[in-house]
């Protein structure tokens, strides 16, 4: 099974982009990239995935190496609001996701 | 529509009592999930669902069983409670799984504790 690491915190200031990093060197082929984040005791909520290409959303951008061993989650404008744990999610089988630690995003005012 | 909904959000048990948490979702998924979470950590899959009439193991299951009776509904029960299920848990539900899209759907939590 593909594992993530992830640095256990970060800070970025309000304003500016948050760049979450995550390694993966170990994914297959077919399995996809998956961002979640988790607001202070609420239920985590989906970001974005993507597979070997680049992929922007509402909420968020997210980059994946030519050799999908690592990928990086950007926030273009983190807001306070944006303080929460971020989780990089391999899936793993076909209907389970595991998650990690993840990263602790303090954004500072 | 409320997405996922959990029955209670608070409980209090004492060791060996047993319990049933309720999740409910109005959104058709045919899969759901059940997790827990302990302070600092990340959520761990208990038990999981690929349809109605169906369950399947996930990372911890000891100490708890489901019930997929209705597709809208994913029970979570403990038999004999003990002070090591003291967590949040956490329910879900996504889509019928195609290639790799699986956005998870999640409710807001059950925090029990077991003394």
């Amino acid at each position: 099974d593909a594992k993530t690491t992830q640095p256990p915190s970060m800070d970025c200031a309000e304003g500016r982009a948050a760049n979450l990093p995550c390694n993966h060197s170990t994914i297959s082929g077919n399995e996809y990239v998956y961002w979640y984040r988790q607001i202070h005791s609420q239920g985590p909520q989906y970001i974005i995935h993507g597979l070997k290409n680049n992929e922007t959303n509402e909420m968020a951008s997210l980059i994946i190496t030519e050799d999908r061993k690592s990928s990086t989650l950007i926030l273009p404008h983190a807001t306070l609001r944006d303080t929460a744990v971020y989780y990089c999610i391999v899936r793993v089988r076909d209907d389970k996701i595991i998650f990690g630690k993840g990263t602790r995003l303090h954004i500072l005012p | 529509n409320a997405g996922v909904t959990q029955t209670p959000k608070f409980r209090v048990l004492k060791t060996g009592q047993s319990m049933t948490l309720l999740c409910a979702q109005d959104m058709n998924h045919e899969y759901m999930y059940w997790y827990r979470q302990d302070p600092g950590m990340g959520l761990r899959l208990i038990h999981y669902s690929v349809g109605e009439g169906t369950t399947a193991k996930g990372e911890v299951p000891d100490g708890y069983n489901v019930s997929r009776l209705k597709k809208q509904n994913f029970l979570l029960g403990l038999e004999s409670a003990a002070p090591s299920q003291t967590s949040v848990y956490f329910c879900a539900s996504s889509y019928f799984q195609v290639v790799a899209y699986n956005e998870q759907f999640f409710g807001p939590g059950t925090r029990l504790t077991v003394l």
